[in-house]
């Protein structure tokens, strides 16, 4: 079942912060984020696994609700090149590694 | 390292045509996957594989076919395309608990 991401769209100057949710109604083995710019492939981000481990990226950085089946990425003082369609994908529990990915929301950064 | 190759990178099909979106990989990843991304959609998940002579369906399988002979090709096949069809193909691939390394994409459109 698809991952629900709020907001749908976010719009912000340069330097503010930008928290993007993503939630599931199943249990999770692990929640991968994505940026996607426009005509572009998506871009991995970061993973988040069950138990808590987490890898990322200087002022993008992400937390792992593992009872709510909630994941948050964080991006701190934007910069005009985070611009773009953040996607989070969800792994089951019992999947192989396979991503359920969510709608996507649109982060749009001016100066 | 060249990653995800995909081609062609554009294509125009008449309905009924059949053809082959190529995909190789050369991270030696032993999971591949194939999804298509509708306009201002998220990915939905078509086929996917974790090695060489094992696939399985996605979310979205009907009207494809594919086949994993080595580890670094995954070709995806469109029998009898129809106009539901248009769309952009992803190919990726990961290790395992690894984020995805996605292909540049094929704009595919059925008329």
């Amino acid at each position: 079942q698809q991952p629900v991401q709020s907001p749908q769209a976010v719009i912000l100057r340069e330097g503010e912060d930008a928290v993007i949710n993503c939630s599931s109604s199943k249990a999770l083995y692990s929640v991968h984020w994505y940026r996607q710019k426009h005509g572009e492939a998506p871009v991995f981000l970061m993973i988040l696994l069950k138990g808590g481990e987490q890898k990322g990226h200087e002022k993008i950085s992400a937390s792992f609700n593992e009872k709510k089946q909630q994941s948050s990425l964080y991006l701190t003082a934007s910069q005009l090149s985070y611009s773009g369609t953040y996607f989070c994908g969800t792994e089951g529990i019992q999947g192989a590694q396979k991503l359920v990915f969510g709608q996507g929301t649109r982060l749009t950064i001016n100066p | 390292n060249a990653g995800v190759t995909q081609t062609p990178k554009f294509r125009i099909l008449k309905i009924g045509q059949s053809m082959t979106l190529q995909c190789t990989q050369d991270m030696n990843h032993n999971y591949m996957y194939w999804y298509r991304q509708d306009p201002g959609m998220g990915l939905k998940l078509i086929y996917y594989s974790v090695g060489a002579g094992i696939t399985d369906k996605g979310e979205v399988p009907n009207g494809y076919n594919v086949s994993r002979s080595t580890t670094e090709d995954f070709p995806l096949r469109l029998e009898l395309a129809a106009p539901s069809q248009t769309s952009v193909y992803f190919c990726a691939s990961s290790y395992r608990a690894g984020g995805y390394t996605f292909g540049s994409g094929t704009r595919l459109t059925v008329v």
